[in-house]
């Protein structure tokens, strides 16, 4: 069965640090991962996802996740932080041995940018 | 880019009475599309699976009388919350996926249920 842990529930950067989301993945099977955000009373808008191409895998508004199969991680970085970042971000593997296009989402972390 | 609608955005109930939340995937068809389901300051979780011209898949736990789901056509899915109670207030979120098999979907904006 696979599993989505997310390390942190809330996260506070300032405008302009780097943002570093931790996500922890647990599957018998070759993972396709997900991140998605979400600002509030909306729904959720896909960052990026890794369905085992390249390990670096870039995403839209400048955020990119590695997937380190030795680590089990799925970390979602973004250089420099902007005010619009602020939000609910879900990491989320799919389940199952093939794409059945099930999702498991994480606890989520709550993005928090100071200005 | 593909879009995904949900109907109404929001809306308030009183206890006892049925809620029926509409999803639609405006500029795509969709084989597939899932419910999920978010309480507050949570993550989401799958309802159930609904697949355009057949019964819909739920999850363990989720009672299939209580929300019923149709799947009429490949770009519109309703979910429809039966004898509603206050713990069936929620955010409902669908997603739609074009392709069986494919790791694309796309999901709505949310329905968020208010049962009084």
């Amino acid at each position: 069965a696979q599993s989505v842990t997310q390390l942190g529930s809330h996260v506070s950067v300032s405008e302009g640090a780097l943002v570093l989301l931790r996500c922890n993945y647990s599957s018998s099977v070759p993972p396709y991962l997900f991140w998605y955000v979400q600002y509030p009373n909306q729904g959720l808008q896909l960052l990026l996802k890794y369905t085992s191409a390249a390990t670096l895998v870039k995403g839209i508004n400048g955020f990119e996740a590695e997937f380190k199969k030795s680590e089990t991680s799925f970390h979602l970085t973004k250089p420099s932080a902007h005010m619009s970042d602020a939000a609910e971000y879900f990491c989320a593997v799919s389940r199952g041995s093939s794409n059945t296009g099930k999702l498991i989402f994480g606890q989520g972390t709550t993005l928090q940018v100071k200005p | 880019g593909a879009v995904v609608s949900q109907h109404p955005s929001w809306v308030i109930c009183k206890s006892g009475t049925s809620v029926k939340i509409e999803c639609r995937s405006l500029d795509f068809q969709a084989t597939t599309m899932f419910w999920y389901r978010q309480f507050p300051k949570q993550s989401l979780m799958l309802m159930a699976t609904s697949n355009e011209g057949s019964k819909a898949t739920y999850e363990q736990g989720v009672e299939k009388d209580k929300f019923l789901i149709n799947h009429a056509s490949l770009t519109l899915s309703t979910l429809t919350v039966t004898s509603a109670h206050p713990e069936d207030s929620s955010f409902y979120i669908c997603s739609s996926q074009p392709l069986r098999g494919s790791y694309e979907q796309y999901f709505g904006p949310g329905t968020r249920l208010t049962v009084t």
